[in-house]
């Protein structure tokens, strides 16, 4: 069965700094990689999605993230957080088939202060 | 973008009475729909996969009786708490898959008094 590690359950970072947010994951095959933002309110917005191809994906609101399948690894980067990239962030993998049986990480909860 | 949208947004009710929140998919058809629940400081647990038109499979460990889901048409889909009790207090999320990507509700805060 597949799995999602994200060690980090709280992360505080200054406005205009980089930002990373590690996920780790645990599936036999090649996975299906997502990482989705929850806002209090809102529905979780898909940020980037990697398929197939190119490791290094380019999402949503400036975000990127690398696979890296020897480190069992996706981790969400971004070069300069604004305050409004505070909020909760969630690490998921999926089977064969993209959105079926998606597995999702505890979450790391992202607090930016100026 | 596509919207998914969830009726009530929170709700508090008795222990023994039932509850259905709704997921609706605003501008597109949703063949499949999920249903998740949320604990505090908890990922997101898949509950149950809603099938347009057939019935709905559920994940290992939840009770099909209690947690009753109908997905009568392609934009609506819904849960309900049967006999709900205090342990049921959760936020339950919908999700709905469009234009290749998984689009989700805002959530329902359920409390069980």
């Amino acid at each position: 069965a597949q799995s999602v590690t994200q060690p980090d359950i709280h992360i505080t970072v200054s406005e205009g700094a980089s930002l990373e947010l590690r996920c780790n994951y645990s599936y036999g095959a090649t996975p299906y990689l997502f990482w989705y933002v929850q806002s209090p309110g809102q529905g979780l917005q898909l940020l980037l999605k990697y398929f197939s191809g190119d490791t290094l994906v380019q999402g949503i609101k400036g975000f990127e993230a690398e696979f890296k399948r020897s480190q069992s690894s996706f981790n969400l980067r971004k070069p300069s957080v604004h305050w409004s990239d505070a909020a909760e962030y969630f690490c998921a993998v999926g089977a064969s088939g993209g959105y079926q049986k998606v597995t999702f990480g505890t979450g790391t909860k992202l607090q930016v202060i100026p | 973008g596509a919207v998914v949208s969830q009726h009530p947004s929170r709700v508090i009710c008795k222990s023994g009475t039932s509850v259905k929140i709704e997921c609706r998919s605003l501008d597109f058809q949703a063949t499949t729909m999920f249903w998740y629940r949320q604990f505090p400081k908890k990922s997101l647990m898949l509950m149950a996969t809603s099938n347009e038109g057939s019935k709905a499979t559920y994940e290992q460990g939840v009770e099909k009786d209690k947690f009753l889901i109908n997905h009568a048409s392609l934009t609506l889909s819904t849960l309900t708490v049967t006999s709900a009790h205090p342990e049921d207090s959760s936020f339950y999320i919908c999700s709905a898959i469009g234009s290749d990507e998984q689009f989700f509700g805002p959530g329902t805060r359920l409390t069980v008094l």
